[in-house]
């Protein structure tokens, strides 16, 4: 079975402070996703990458960047968290062609005071 | 860009009833793949179905079944004979042919009372 694993469940963190969220998959994936949840919104793209050193922003990046070093981890970063950042942010991998199902990790619920 | 709507926030019903789920999407593409994820009270998101644009064939797992009409832009998804344990959120989505990114609709929870 695929694993998407997230660093933390939750997490709570001050206004400014750098936040790091990490996402290991374990079946060589090409691609990995994150997005965060809201209520009303559902799943919103922040940013995804295709290969390692290779990014792409998705529907909302800003305030956001990512690191892809090596195939199986994608890091989410806050580099100054505030307050509209408080969410639950989900990670996802895909592997294979198109058309293939996300497989997701358990989510981090972030909360940013 | 690619769009998903699913108008109904929430619906609640009593167990063993039907209930269906709506997913209204939008896309440019010819080929495209339509998918309808859970997310149950624990978080994690669970897929369970996968469409691609050329199959319109109606799919039937159990108690669930889906619908899919090109004509109307529609996939939507009924639960037959509901149970406490569908209770949850479920979110349809949609990738186009030309990447692997997704766009999720805004989610419907649905809540199964004994």
């Amino acid at each position: 079975d695929v694993k998407v694993t997230q660093s933390s469940r939750y997490l709570v963190k001050r206004t400014g402070e750098k936040v790091f969220l990490e996402c290991v998959q374990d079946m060589d994936h090409e691609n990995m996703f994150w997005y965060r949840q809201d209520p009303g919104l559902g799943l919103r793209l922040i940013y995804f990458s295709y290969d390692v050193k290779m990014k792409e922003k998705g529907d909302i990046p800003e305030g956001y960047s990512v690191s892809r070093e090596k195939k199986e981890r994608f890091s989410l970063i806050l580099e100054s968290a505030s307050t509209n950042q408080t969410s639950m942010y989900l990670c996802a991998s895909i592997g294979g062609g198109l058309g293939n199902e996300q497989f997701f990790g358990p989510g981090t619920r972030l909360t940013v005071l | 860009a690619q769009k998903v709507t699913q108008a109904q926030t929430e619906i609640s019903v009593v167990e063993k009833e039907d209930v269906t789920l709506d997913c209204v999407y939008e896309t440019r593409d010819t080929t495209y793949y339509l998918f309808w994820y859970k997310q149950p009270p624990s978080g994690e998101l669970v897929f369970l179905i996968r469409r691609n644009s050329f199959d319109e064939q109606n799919e039937i797992s159990g108690r669930y079944s889906w619908n899919f009409q090109k004509s109307t832009s529609s996939f939507n998804f009924t639960i037959t004979a509901s149970q406490v344990v569908d209770s949850a959120v479920y979110f349809c989505a949609l990738s186009e042919s030309n990447n692997n990114d997704m766009r999720f609709g805004a989610g419907t929870r649905l809540t199964v009372k004994p």
